[in-house]
């Protein structure tokens, strides 16, 4: 089963941020935090992931807790190609990455 | 950008049946997955393949499953006997060779397989 919890759907106003939070109190040291979308049937579509910090790339940001039990993916400029299902996964390296029911996004104009 | 290609896009096939769905990984890649998506469901692992043999399989992953790494390019799963519940959209994955640092998959674009 998934070690994450998420909501799951969200709404978020075009050129907006959107910011998608996770729960995953259990988390292991050696665990990452890995951000994943599916745009309609598409395959999923690795975002972002941090161990321990705060990580930026071009899609996203992604700011975990201090404690890691929680952790917020930052997309700074929603657009309405964005709107999709997020995944938030744990795992460690290595392991197969089990994906949970995610948040389902949707951008409006 | 490199990118992992399945073929075909779409599969119909009566129940019973055998089905190859293939994949090209990227090619510097050494990690080989497959993945379901039952309508309306969860994204579900099947199998990991690393150095031409199975490293981790689900419940699901039962003997009417096989996966074959036949050449230096191409992963295949192959379902022996279709059934009815076997109608899902199929991902292959694939990730870089090091064993250590983080899991990040590219996944195709998947293989939609309806079973009559």
């Amino acid at each position: 089963d998934a070690k994450t919890t998420q909501p799951p759907s969200m709404d978020c106003a075009e050129g907006r941020a959107a910011n998608l939070p996770c729960n995953h109190s259990t988390i292991s040291g050696n665990e990452y935090v890995y951000w994943y979308r599916q745009i309609h049937s598409q395959g999923p579509q690795y975002i972002i992931h941090g161990l321990k910090n705060n990580e930026t790339n071009e899609m996203a940001s992604l700011i975990i807790t201090e404690d890691r039990k929680s952790s917020t993916l930052i997309l700074p400029h929603a657009t309405l190609r964005d709107t999709a299902v997020y995944y938030c996964i744990v795992g460690d390296a290595g392991n197969m990455l089990t994906f949970g029911g995610g948040t389902r996004l949707m951008v409006k104009p | 950008e490199p990118e992992v290609t399945q073929t075909p896009s779409h599969q119909v096939t009566q129940m019973g049946q055998e089905v190859i769905l293939r994949c090209v990984p990227i090619s510097n890649h050494l990690y080989f997955y497959w993945y379901r998506q039952i309508l309306g469901q969860k994204v579900e692992f099947l199998v990991s393949f690393y150095n031409n043999e199975i490293s981790e399989k689900s419940e699901i992953f039962d003997d009417q499953f096989s996966v074959e790494r036949p050449d230096g390019s191409n992963f295949t799963l192959k379902i022996r006997s279709t059934k009815l519940e076997d109608s899902a959209m199929y991902f292959c994955a694939s990730r870089p060779g090091q064993r250590s640092g983080a899991n990040v998959l590219t996944f195709g674009a998947g293989s939609r397989l309806t079973v009559l």
